[in-house]
C-alpha cells in the first residue's frame, strides 16, 4: 500500500480559508466513502475531525468540512484560527480491513 | 471519558523484542474492534494491525507482517502488540486507537516510544 499524497504545506492567514487535498487512487480513495482526516499538534495525539468524507464527530466545530471526488479528497478549514495550525493527514479504508493514510500536511497560521 | 494509555516502548537492539500494551477505559472495550498505528520520528501515520472485538479477523500491514503480533484480552481491557525481530525501521511512536465511526479511529492514546538501536 502507497501512502496517499498530500502537499507537505499549506498556509493562511487569520480568518482565511484553506483547503489540503489528499489523492490515492481507486482501489482506496475512489473505492470507498471512507476517507477520514487527523489534526496533530506537535507532542500530542492525533484527533478525528472528519470521517466518512464529510461527517464531523462531536465536538468538532463546524469549520472543518470535507469532500471527495474520484480519488481525491479534500480538508477544507474556515475562518483559521491560530489554533488549527497543526499537521493534518488523510486516511482511507483500502479494502480488506487495511487502512492507508497520507503522508501529513503542515497546515501554518500565519 | 474514553480512554488509552500505552505501555511497553523503551530502547531495544535490533534482532530484540518487545510488548506494547493498551489499557482501554471508558468504554464497553468488548464492543470495538482496535488498531495500532505507528509513526516514526518526524514522519507520517501508518497503520500496523487491526483486531476485531472478539478476535476473529486479525490484520497486518504488509511491513510488519509476520514480525507483530496483535491480540487482545476483553476481561482485562487491554491491547497488546508483540513486536519480534525488531529493526531499525520500527522506530515509533505507537498509538492503539479505537475503531469508531465507520473505518476511523476516533479515540487515541498518547502513543509509546520504541526505539530500535545498538
Amino acid at each position: 500500500q502507497s501512502a496517499l499524497t498530500q502537499p507537505r504545506s499549506v498556509s493562511g492567514s487569520p480568518g482565511q480559508s484553506v483547503t489540503i487535498s489528499c489523492t490515492g487512487t481507486s482501489s482506496d480513495v475512489g473505492g470507498y466513502n471512507y476517507v477520514s482526516w487527523y489534526q496533530q499538534h506537535p507532542g500530542k495525539a492525533p484527533k478525528l475531525m472528519i470521517y466518512d468524507v464529510s461527517k464531523r464527530p462531536s465536538g468538532v466545530p463546524d469549520r472543518f468540512s470535507g469532500s471527495k471526488s474520484g480519488n481525491t479528497a479534500s480538508l477544507t478549514i474556515s475562518g483559521l484560527p491560530a489554533e488549527d495550525e497543526a499537521d493534518y493527514y488523510c486516511c482511507s479504508y483500502a479494502g480488506s480491513y487495511t487502512w492507508v493514510f497520507g503522508g501529513g500536511t503542515k497546515l501554518a497560521v500565519l | 471519558e474514553v480512554q488509552l494509555v500505552e505501555s511497553g516502548g523503551g530502547l531495544v537492539k535490533p534482532g530484540e523484542s518487545l510488548r506494547l500494551s493498551c489499557a482501554a477505559s471508558g468504554f464497553t472495550f468488548s464492543g470495538y474492534s482496535m488498531n495500532w498505528v505507528r509513526q516514526a520520528p518526524g514522519k507520517g501515520l501508518e497503520w500496523v494491525s487491526s483486531i476485531s472485538s472478539s478476535s476473529s479477523h486479525i490484520y497486518y500491514a504488509d511491513s510488519v507482517k509476520g514480525r507483530f503480533t496483535i491480540s487482545r484480552d476483553n476481561a482485562k481491557n487491554s491491547l497488546y502488540l508483540q513486536i519480534n525481530s525488531l529493526r531499525a525501521e520500527d522506530t515509533a511512536v505507537y498509538y492503539c486507537a479505537r475503531e469508531g465511526y465507520d473505518y476511523s479511529f476516533d479515540h487515541w492514546g498518547q502513543g509509546t516510544l520504541v526505539t530500535v538501536s545498538s
